[in-house]
Order: C-alpha cells, then sequence, then structure tokens
C-alpha cells in the first residue's frame, strides 16, 4: 500500500491477555517507530527500529511489552499480561531517514483493556 | 528535567485570521524541529520541518519560526479556515539520536 498500515485498528481486551499489535511500514522506508498517546496527551516514544535492529528499547514501559521486526519491513509490537493502563492507542510511523527525515504515521491501534 | 510545552488549553480564532501556535522546550538541543497535524482519531501528518541553523520556513500558508536562544518555534497560519481546525504538534530530534520528542499538542479551532 502507498501508507503505513496498522493492524487491528481496534481491540478490546481483558485483563491478563496477550495482544499482538502489526504494523507495514512503506516500502522502502529503513527507520520504524512505535509510539503511545494516551486520551488527551502526547505522543509517548517506546521503541526504534534501524532495518531489524531496535537500538534502544528503553522507552518500553516494562518488560510485558516487546517488538521484533522482521525482512526490514513489518513489526509487531507485543503485549504481555495487559493491564489497564495500557490503555492507549499504540501509533507506528516510518521514515526514509534515520535522522531528520519525516515520519509518515499509521491511524493506529486502539487498545482497550477492560 | 527535558520539557516540551505547547498551550495546553484550545486556541479558537476566527476565520481569516492569522493563528499562532507555540512550542517551547528546556534542556534540549534539537538540530530538527517538525510540525505535524493531527485529526480526532487519526495519525499525525507531517507539515513542516526546520533546521537549527534556519531561522524561518514557509509553506503556502505556513510558516514556523525556530529561536534555539529563546528555545522556542512559533507555528503560523496565515488566512486559516475552518478546515485547518486540528491538534498541532511540535517534535524534537537532537543530533546524533534517533528519538522523536513530542509536545502534548495545541488544538486549534477556527470559527466559521
Amino acid at each position: 500500500g502507498a501508507g503505513v498500515s496498522q493492524s487491528p485498528s481496534n481491540k478490546v481486551t481483558e485483563k491478563g491477555k496477550d495482544v499482538e499489535l502489526r504494523c507495514d511500514p512503506i516500502s522502502g522506508h529503513t527507520a520504524l517507530y512505535w509510539y503511545r498517546q494516551s486520551l488527551g496527551q502526547g505522543l509517548e516514544f517506546l521503541i526504534y527500529f534501524q532495518g531489524n535492529s531496535a537500538p534502544d528499547k528503553s522507552g518500553l514501559p516494562s518488560d510485558r511489552f516487546s517488538a521484533e521486526r522482521t525482512g526490514g519491513s513489518v513489526s509487531t509490537l507485543t503485549i504481555q499480561r495487559t493491564q489497564q493502563e495500557d490503555s492507549a492507542v499504540y501509533l507506528c510511523a516510518s521514515s526514509l531517514l534515520t535522522g531528520g527525515g519525516e515520519l509518515f504515521f499509521g491511524e493506529g491501534s486502539r487498545l482497550t483493556v477492560l | 528535567s527535558q520539557k516540551i510545552e505547547q498551550n495546553s488549553e484550545a486556541l479558537n480564532i476566527q476565520e481569516g485570521k492569522t493563528a499562532t501556535l507555540t512550542c517551547n522546550y528546556t534542556n534540549y538541543s534539537p538540530a530538527y524541529l517538525q510540525w505535524y497535524r493531527q485529526d480526532p482519531g487519526r495519525g499525525p501528518v507531517f507539515l513542516l520541518l526546520i533546521r537549527e541553523n534556519e531561522k524561518e520556513k514557509r509553506k503556502e500558508r505556513l510558516k514556523v519560526t525556530f529561536d534555539t536562544t529563546l528555545k522556542q518555534s512559533l507555528f503560523h497560519i496565515t488566512a486559516s479556515q475552518p478546515a485547518d481546525s486540528a491538534t498541532y504538534l511540535c517534535a524534537l530530534l537532537t543530533s546524533g539520536t534517533y528519538k522523536y520528542i513530542f509536545g502534548t499538542g495545541t488544538r486549534l479551532k477556527v470559527l466559521a
């Protein structure tokens, strides 16, 4: 597709369940970012990929959060044993450049933990 | 501590006027500053980028200024239209890093 694609667009889960969020970046974009946006808040940086490697995972809130990227393309953000405070919109973005380039965002995955 | 501050209050202006949004930062030395537009339920969309050695950038009705002494960027929309109503986010990138840090955004409403 022409843009960044995220799925699912909406996910409602019960506390304690695991969830997987998927991001399909723009073809050829080597940089991929995950952000979290809580209601009325700004974007909280989670993790960045350059190719398949994640130089810095320090933005991940806890060890329940993990992410991987395969083939320099699709990325999956996994949240284990979800908690209510994990409820937010998870945004993925890709960029052609590592630094300074514009970020192209997907429409986000809205996660609600009951 | 490091902070990026944007007006949390919504900004209401009359159609045709110039809207001015502010982004202030502390304890950062950004190499790049970007502005994004976000509509409800959508992902942010890139608008403009300005580098640390640039004072001003323009694109159609948009203008961004960057004052590294004041640690401030101003974002202007001239001849504003109701379609400009959205939340506007500023984002910083410091030299040698890859982590874009976003402000909380300012909600703009242009009244017809």
